[in-house]
């Protein structure tokens, strides 16, 4: 069985903080994918980067940062230098195929609130 | 280019009608998906497209709900004889294949009232 345990339900920052929200996963693939999403006020889910389980290189796009850990079964999403903008909920997946379906196992999300 | 499109935003129904949803993949997406996100279970999987291939509905929650696929393209979501837990927002989602990141769609708002 695969899942994703975002233990972080709230968070709330004043602008220009950093931020790291945090993501546990377990499956017993040793073929996966982790995937991070943002859903904004508007509603629509945003992708925002997917890794796969055989490539723990951290990953940096601009303000944005993953760090992905095996051993922990982590993969954790920093903001640096947040906006009002980066508000919203921020959903970490796990994708570990069996047979031929890709769907995705989503976290909870993490409500992300940054104040001016 | 055009994103994932679904139709409509929002649907009013009462208990026990039947209603249909529309998603519009991504051209030349070839895998689509059908994702269910209410307050209580968060986001579930529920139904999955790849090409020709026969669909893994496994997360259907139950004999009411159906979905298809006409033409490797536009998908439609069932869901017969609605109940009050039905209400939820189903988001679509398209892929250009096996493991690709997903691209949802705005999502439609159902309410079942």
């Amino acid at each position: 069985a695969q899942k994703v345990t975002q233990a972080q339900t709230e968070i709330s920052v004043v602008e220009k903080e950093d931020v790291t929200l945090d993501c546990v996963y377990e499956t017993r693939d040793t073929t996966y994918y982790l995937f991070w999403y943002k859903q904004p006020p508007s509603g629509e889910l945003v992708f925002l980067i997917r890794r796969n389980s055989f490539d723990e290189q951290n990953e940096i796009s601009g303000r944005y940062s993953w760090n992905f850990q095996k051993s922990t079964s982590s993969f954790n999403f920093t903001i640096t230098a947040s906006q009002v903008v980066d508000s919203a909920v921020y959903f970490c997946a796990l994708s570990a195929p069996t047979g031929a379906n890709s769907k995705l196992t989503f976290g909870k999300g993490i409500t992300l609130s940054v104040r001016p | 280019g055009a994103g994932v499109s679904q139709s409509p935003s929002n649907k009013v129904t009462e208990k026990g009608k039947d209603v249909e949803l529309r998603c519009d993949p991504i051209s030349g997406h070839t895998a689509l998906y059908w994702y269910r996100q209410s307050l209580g279970q968060g986001l579930e999987f529920l139904i999955y497209f790849q090409g020709n291939s026969a669909p893994d509905k496994s997360g259907l929650p139950s004999d009411r709900f159906s979905a298809e696929r006409t033409g490797g393209s536009v998908s439609t979501l069932t869901i017969q004889r609605t109940q009050q837990e039905d209400s939820a927002v189903y988001l679509c989602a398209s892929s250009l294949g096996f493991l690709r990141g997903q691209y949802f769609g705005p999502g439609t708002r159902l309410t079942v009232t």
